[in-house]
C-alpha cells in the first residue's frame, strides 16, 4: 500500500509569490495534518482537517490556509512568501481525528 | 514553560547499551503520546505510541508513561548504529476547551548516536 504522498519533493520560490503542496493520505484514512519544521526543531501543527472541514489551526498567520478535497487529498497553500517560510512542510494522515498520524515524505520549500 | 520538552542532547550511547530518552509535557490533560524517528534529511517515522500509564514494548523498544508526573520516556535495547537519529516526542494535547482533536505538538527532539 502506498504511503503519505507529497508533491513537489523540493520546490524554490521568490519572496512574495505564493505556493501550493499537495498531499495523498494513505487510503482509508480520513485525516489530513500539515506541518511546518524549521532546521534544528520539532515539527509545528499549521491545520487539521478531518472529513473535508478544518478540526484545527495552529498559530500562523493568513496567509497561509490549506483545503482537503472529497478523496481526501490536501491542498497547503502559502500567499506571499516570506524568507522566513524557508523550511520543510510535513503532511501526516490517520485514520481519525486522533489517531496515529504518518508522515509523507515532506516538501522543502526555499524561499529566495 | 515549553509545552513538550526533550533534552537536545547529543546523546552518545555505544552499540549493543540501552538508550533512554525523556520528554516531559505540560498539559495534564494529554491524552497520547507518539515517539518518532527522523533521520537527517528525512521526515519523521511512527516507532511507538502509548495511550496509558505503564509500559508499552515493541521489538527493542520500549515506551513508559506517567501521567502523574507528566512524563514519557522511550528505551532502546540493544542499540545499533542505524538508531542513530533524532528522536521526537510528540503529544495530543487537549484544546482550551477541554476536547482533543488531532494537533500534535512535538518537542525539539533528542539526537541519538550509537557508535560502535
Amino acid at each position: 500500500d502506498a504511503g503519505v504522498t507529497q508533491s513537489p519533493t523540493h520546490l524554490i520560490k521568490t519572496r512574495g509569490q505564493h505556493v501550493t503542496l499537495r498531499c495523498s493520505p494513505i487510503s482509508g484514512h480520513k485525516s489530513v495534518s500539515w506541518y511546518q519544521q524549521v532546521l534544528g526543531q520539532g515539527p509545528q501543527f499549521i491545520f487539521q482537517y478531518y472529513e473535508k472541514e478544518e478540526r484545527g489551526r495552529g498559530n500562523f498567520p493568513d496567509r497561509f490556509s490549506a483545503r482537503q478535497f472529497p478523496n481526501y487529498s490536501s491542498e497547503l497553500n502559502v500567499n506571499a512568501l516570506l524568507l522566513g517560510d524557508s523550511a520543510l512542510y510535513l503532511c501526516a494522515s490517520s485514520l481519525g481525528q486522533i489517531l496515529e498520524a504518518f508522515f509523507g515524505q515532506g516538501t522543502r520549500l526555499t524561499v529566495v | 514553560q515549553k509545552e513538550v520538552e526533550q533534552n537536545s542532547g547529543p546523546l552518545s550511547v555505544p552499540e549493543g547499551a540501552i538508550a533512554s530518552l525523556n520528554c516531559t509535557y505540560s498539559d495534564r490533560g494529554s491524552q497520547s503520546f507518539f515517539w518518532y524517528r527522523q533521520y537527517s534529511g528525512k521526515s519523521p517515522e511512527l516507532i511507538m505510541f502509548i495511550y496509558s500509564n505503564g509500559d508499552k514494548e515493541d521489538g527493542r523498544f520500549t515506551a513508559q508513561l506517567n501521567k502523574a508526573s507528566q512524563y514519557v520516556s522511550l528505551l532502546i535495547r540493544d542499540s545499533q548504529p542505524s538508531d542513530s537519529a533524532t528522536y521526537l516526542c510528540a503529544v495530543n494535547m487537549a484544546n482550551a476547551g477541554g476536547t482533543s482533536y488531532g494537533k500534535l505538538t512535538f518537542g525539539q527532539g533528542t539526537i541519538l548516536t550509537v557508535h560502535p
